[in-house]
């Protein structure tokens, strides 16, 4: 079945340590998203990207890097100055003049 | 000024009966889509629903319909004939402009819960 696969569903981070959040895809689809989702709040953009090798910052990119080597995949790092990442992360991908967004079932961060 | 604006943070309702989420919204650009995902206690946000700005016709999608009011720009979310399954988080979410990719911008949801 196609969709999107987040991994992993539950992650920990230390002080100072970047960690990388997967996000893999087999829709076919041009674009893909990052948000990022906080208790009691709706979701925020972190980066996107429309085509490979491309992609651009959203609302709240500071402190995250992103890549896009290949269709399929769109990896988030949480880095270091990062200094409040325990959220849930949710990937998304889209076909471009789509009505809508497909979403993976999510990485929660926390902070040890 | 918030984009999308959900003044319920929780709503009850009784198996069986209708309820209506709110959601209003906030562009100047003319050619704009309306969203409705549902999120449950699994993390995995579900579409619902769209209405795109030119549509004449409120959207419909089985129990799910748009109330939607152009003039008032409000996009409320009907929900007929409730049902326990139907206990979850509901986010409203709009994206601007004719971009060809959709990125969207979301209200800070309304938690139904669904009793018997």
């Amino acid at each position: 079945d196609g969709g999107i696969t987040q991994s992993p569903k539950y992650l920990f981070r230390k002080e100072g340590q970047n960690v990388t959040l997967s996000c893999e895809q087999n829709l076919n689809h041009d674009a893909m998203y990052w948000y990022r989702q906080d208790p009691g709040q709706g979701l925020r953009l972190i980066y996107y990207s429309q085509i490979v090798n491309d992609f651009q910052k959203g609302d709240i990119a500071e402190g995250y890097s992103v890549s896009r080597e290949k269709k399929e995949s769109f990896p988030l790092t949480v880095t270091s100055a990062q200094k409040n990442p325990t959220a849930f992360y949710l990937c998304a991908s889209s076909t471009p003049f789509g009505e809508k967004l497909f979403f993976g079932s999510g990485t929660q961060l926390s902070v040890l | 000024a918030q984009k999308i604006t959900q003044t319920q943070p929780g709503m009850f309702v009784q198996e069986k009966e209708a309820v209506t989420l709110d959601c209003t919204y906030d562009t100047s650009d003319p050619s704009y889509g309306l969203f409705w995902y549902k999120q449950p206690s699994s993390g995995e946000m579900i579409f619902l629903i769209y209405q795109g700005s030119y549509d004449q016709q409120n959207a419909t999608e089985g129990r799910y319909s748009l109330n939607f009011q152009k003039a008032r720009k409000s996009a409320n979310l009907v929900i007929s004939a409730s049902q326990l399954g139907d206990s979850a988080m509901y986010f409203c979410a709009m994206r601007e402009g004719r971009s060809g990719y959709s990125t969207l911008t979301f209200g800070k949801g309304t938690m139904l819960l669904v009793s018997p």
